[in-house]
C-alpha cells in the first residue's frame, strides 16, 4: 500500500519568514496529494491540494509543488503569522483502489512572534 | 450544514469495558471514514464506508474493534473489550464523490481515555 513520509515533524520560525514541509510518497498510482491543518483540540482541515496533472498550486500565502518522477511534494507558506501556528498533514491518494486518504506523520509549525 | 458530529467529546473508561463511538456525517456525503490519532503512529485508516457499505477495514486493529453504518445519517465504532493502548482520538470525516471537491470533512474527535 501507499506510504507517505513527512519532514521535519517540528518547524520553528520567525513571523514573516517562510516555511517548508515536503513529502514523499511511495505508490506511483497516486494521483491525488491535500494538505491538512490540524489546529489544537479540532480535527483537520483542508488547506489546499494538487493532482498529478499539475506541478503547482497556489492560494494567497500558501503554495504546494508536486515532482511525480520523484514522488515528492511539497507545502509552502510564505509571510507566516502566527495563527498559522498548528500541525500540518501531507496525504496522498489514488482514484484507483483503496479511496482513503494516507497521512504522513504530521510537522508541528511554530510561528514566533 | 452543521458539519461531521461526534460523540461523545471525551470519554474515559476502564479496561475490559465496551466502548461506542458515534458519528453523524454531512448529509448528502457518500463515504465516512474512521481514523485513528496517536503521537506514536498518527493518523491511521481504522475503516471506510461507501454507501452505507464497508469497503475496507483493513486498517481495524483486531476483532475487538467493529464498525457499523446503519444508514446515512449515523455510524459507529465500537470497542469491546477496551485496553489502554486503544487510547487515542478518534476521527470520524465524510466526503461526497460528486462535484469536483475531494475535500474530507473532519469531526472534532473523540479523545478516548482507557484506564
Amino acid at each position: 500500500g501507499e506510504n507517505v513520509e513527512q519532514h521535519p515533524s517540528t518547524l520553528s520560525v520567525q513571523e514573516g519568514d517562510s516555511a517548508v514541509i515536503k513529502c514523499t510518497y511511495s505508490d506511483s498510482a497516486s494521483n491525488y496529494f491535500p494538505w491538512y491543518k490540524q489546529e489544537l483540540g479540532k480535527g483537520p482541515q483542508l488547506i489546499i491540494d494538487i493532482r498529478s496533472n499539475v506541478g503547482e498550486k497556489k492560494d494567497q500565502r500558501i503554495a504546494v509543488t508536486l515532482n511525480k518522477t520523484a514522488k515528492h511534494f511539497s507545502l509552502h507558506i510564505t509571510e507566516t503569522q502566527p495563527e498559522d501556528s498548528a500541525v500540518y498533514f501531507c496525504a496522498a491518494r489514488s482514484d484507483t483502489g483503496r479511496r482513503a486518504l494516507t497521512f504522513g506523520s504530521g510537522t508541528r509549525l511554530q510561528v514566533q512572534p | 450544514d452543521a458539519g461531521v458530529i461526534q460523540s461523545p467529546r471525551h470519554e474515559v473508561t476502564e479496561m475490559g469495558q465496551e466502548v461506542t463511538l458515534r458519528c453523524k456525517p454531512i448529509s448528502g456525503h457518500d463515504y465516512l471514514f474512521w481514523y485513528r490519532q496517536t503521537m506514536m503512529r498518527g493518523l491511521e485508516l481504522l475503516i471506510y464506508f461507501n454507501n452505507n457499505v464497508p469497503i475496507d477495514d483493513s486498517g481495524m486493529p483486531e476483532d475487538r474493534f467493529s464498525a457499523k453504518m446503519p444508514n446515512a445519517s449515523f455510524s459507529t465504532l465500537k470497542i469491546q473489550p477496551s485496553e489502554p493502548r486503544d487510547s487515542a482520538v478518534y476521527f470520524c470525516a465524510s466526503s461526497t464523490s460528486r462535484g469536483l471537491s475531494e475535500k474530507l470533512f473532519f469531526g472534532s474527535g473523540t479523545q478516548l481515555s482507557v484506564l
